[in-house]
């Protein structure tokens, strides 16, 4: 599977949106970007996938770029709540399953 | 609640205990996996079944490490002569896969171990 690249941190403003970017320069055809979070003490929670078209779900919209290259996670209106490290993956669907997580992107979201 | 649930929360045991966990995975899905993550990390893969196949197992999963999953439903990970090492929180997820499908994997909120 494509590796990742996250920034390490960001900082946003309540109410404001937050925009996590991420860059999987290798991804190949077959291969989907999925987002995950991980809220302190609780398991990583999924949020949102695609392939090459943008999506948008109750959570967050993924935007991909046309060469599927890099990929932004957008969440509209962040919260408090959304304070978490956001994880970007890579994985194709076929028979690897597991899940290969970096570090991802410490997001905190201030007052 | 029909989210994935595991038992103990937490676990604190003396080195060369023996310890095991367990995974109740969202009812139905077919595959069911197991990661283990430290402090600063990302979660890493240790192994994942298919029904009550053991399909793959990740280098990290020694000797003193064995899962099943012996009626395709709840899963089990033990863990002989625990070293400090092992210290960590181990994570299960589960999905339901057929053909050539995407579905996510939904995580438990996991199993802090702490080895004393």
């Amino acid at each position: 599977d494509a590796k990742t690249t996250q920034p390490t941190s960001m900082d946003c403003a309540e109410g404001r949106a937050a925009n996590l970017p991420c860059n999987h320069s290798t991804i190949s055809g077959n291969e989907y970007v999925y987002w995950y979070r991980q809220i302190h003490s609780q398991g990583p929670q999924y949020i949102i996938h695609g392939l090459k078209n943008n999506e948008t779900n109750e959570m967050a919209s993924l935007i991909i770029t046309e060469d599927r290259k890099s990929s932004t996670l957008i969440l509209p209106h962040a919260t408090l709540r959304d304070t978490a490290v956001y994880y970007c993956i890579v994985k194709s669907t076929g028979t690897a399953s597991k899940l290969t997580f970096g570090t991802g992107t410490r997001l905190q979201v201030t007052l | 609640d029909t989210g994935v649930s595991q038992d103990p929360r937490h676990k604190i045991t003396k080195r060369g205990q023996n310890v095991t966990f367990r995974c109740d995975p969202i009812s139905e899905h077919n595959r069911l996996y197991w990661y283990r993550q430290t402090l600063g990390q990302g979660p890493e893969f240790l192994t994942y079944f298919q029904n009550e196949a053991q399909l793959e197992k990740s280098r990290l999963l020694s000797d003193r490490f064995s899962a099943e999953r012996p009626k395709g439903s709840f899963s089990t990970l033990e863990i002989q002569r625990t070293e400090q090492g092992d210290s960590a929180m181990y994570l299960c997820a589960s999905s339901l896969v057929s053909g050539q499908s995407n579905q996510p994997q939904h995580f438990g909120d996991g199993t802090r171990l702490s080895i004393l």
